[in-house]
């Protein structure tokens, strides 16, 4: 079975800070892991996933994560937070690559102040 | 750029009622699953499906559940008895082949069910 925990429901940057939102996973197998945002009154998006290879991994927006296998961690993170990255950001974790369940963590709201 | 759609986006039942919620996956993908939200809560994964039989799912899907592909385009969740307990946003997904070695599962805005 599969876990995964978000450290911190809300988290509040000033515009043109530094973002960090955490996320450590537990998995019996190695994981595919992955980040999505949801905008009020829409789905959820993906952001980046981390599959095979490269641990740094790039994603949409600005957005990157590392995969640190030793720390059962996949922490998201943007140089400069921008007004329009305010959202609920979920991540998640799966077993397969195709037709697998996505397990989530409880989500991070992130404000931005101007 | 193709985008799973759900229908309706709120629907308000009371307790004991059916409801069917409906989807429109992306056209080529292969994979389609349920997922719900309970306000305040995690994202819970419920059912997937695929080549029209249910793949895997999850204790919350009981008996009172089910899913239909009725045509080449929808994908239903049907709810046969509605509780209060299963007022949440429910969300769609969809993933397919040709998207690299891990699928992405691509996500509908949801359905806010609402049971009184």
């Amino acid at each position: 079975a599969q876990s995964v925990t978000q450290l911190g429901s809300h988290v509040s940057v000033s515009e043109g800070a530094l973002v960090l939102l955490r996320c450590n996973y537990s998995s019996s197998v190695p994981p595919y892991l992955f980040w999505y945002v949801q905008y009020p009154n829409q789905g959820l998006q993906l952001l980046l996933k981390y599959t095979t290879g490269a641990t740094l991994v790039k994603g949409i927006n600005g957005f990157e994560a590392e995969f640190k296998k030793s720390e059962t961690s996949f922490h998201l993170t943007k140089p400069s937070a921008h007004m329009s990255d305010a959202a609920e950001y979920f991540c998640a974790v799966s077993l397969n690559n195709a037709g697998n369940m996505l397990t989530f963590g409880g989500g991070t709201r992130l404000m931005v102040k101007p | 750029e193709p985008e799973v759609t759900q229908t309706p986006s709120h629907q308000v039942t009371q307790m004991g009622q059916e409801v069917i919620l409906r989807c429109v996956p992306i056209s080529n993908h292969l994979y389609f699953y349920w997922y719900r939200q309970i306000l305040g809560q995690k994202v819970e994964f419920l059912v997937s499906f695929y080549n029209n039989e249910i793949s895997e799912k999850s204790e919350i899907f009981d008996d009172q559940f089910s899913v239909e592909r009725p045509d080449g385009s929808n994908f239903t969740l049907k709810i046969r008895s509605t509780k209060l307990e299963d007022s949440a946003m429910y969300f769609c997904a969809s993933s397919g082949p040709g998207q690299g070695i891990v699928e992405t599962q691509y996500f509908g805005p949801g359905t806010r069910l609402l049971v009184l």
